[in-house]
């Protein structure tokens, strides 16, 4: 059950597109389409803002979206906001249907 | 809507036990699969352990397999952590979750967190 790896640091300016990158193996990333992104703030709970690689809950901003190729997946946020500035993690359902995160990423903006 | 709030955390020595709680509400709570996740002070996201939503099958990190047991009382909508052998590495700030589909894809609900600190 190795974490996923993350980039421990992005940075961008206002009003620009980052990407974050989460890679995984065939048997968790790689393997099926349970990858999910969460947004954490200091102090605060994790939130869900990408589910099953690409979709987003009722509620999260467009600028937020996600994809996969083979066993990497991504996170990209467009429009850069100063509220974006916080923690990043990436999860992924296993072949031995346990779950595994990403190391998280912490976003500067 | 919905909430989780989770109980039980405190501070306990090295080798004892103790039982964490996640009182749920505003969701039909036998419907979903639930799940607990740890965070160590200052470092990333731990998936703990996972039971189906009727509690018949229960999935464990290699970290904590053997030592903690994750089970569910539907008809008290309560879902809970014992922790057994604790260990200095258990100390962490325990998140109970709700899965959005049941498949792992995606935990939509979190809780604000119980702070187990296993210490001498």
């Amino acid at each position: 059950q190795s974490a996923l790896t993350q980039p421990a640091s992005v940075s961008g300016s206002p009003g620009q597109s980052i990407t974050i990158s989460c890679t995984g193996t065939s048997s968790d990333v790689g393997g099926h389409n349970y990858v999910s992104w969460y947004q954490q703030h200091p102090g605060k709970a994790p939130k869900l803002i990408i589910y099953e690689v690409s979709n987003r809950p009722s509620g999260v901003s467009n600028r937020f979206s996600g994809s996969k190729s083979g066993n990497t997946a991504s996170l990209t946020i467009s429009g850069l906001q100063a509220e974006d500035e916080t923690d990043y993690y990436c999860s992924s359902y296993t072949s031995s249907s346990t779950l595994v995160f990403g190391g998280g990423t912490k976003l500067t903006v | 809507q919905v909430q989780l709030v989770e109980s039980g955390g405190g501070v306990v020595q090295p080798g004892r036990s103790l039982r964490l709680s996640c009182a749920a509400s505003g969701f039909t709570f036998s419907s979903y699969g639930m799940h607990w996740v740890r965070q160590a002070p200052g470092k990333g996201l731990e998936w703990v352990a996972a039971i189906w939503y009727d509690g018949s099958n229960e999935y464990y990190a290699d970290s904590v397999k053997g030592r903690f047991t994750i089970f569910r009382e539907n008809s008290k909508n309560t879902l809970s952590l014992q922790l057994t052998s604790l260990r200095g590495e258990d100390t962490a700030m325990y998140y109970c979750a709700r899965d959005l589909l049941g498949s792992g894809g995606g935990l939509d609900y979190w809780g604000q967190g119980t702070l187990v600190t296993v210490s001498s």
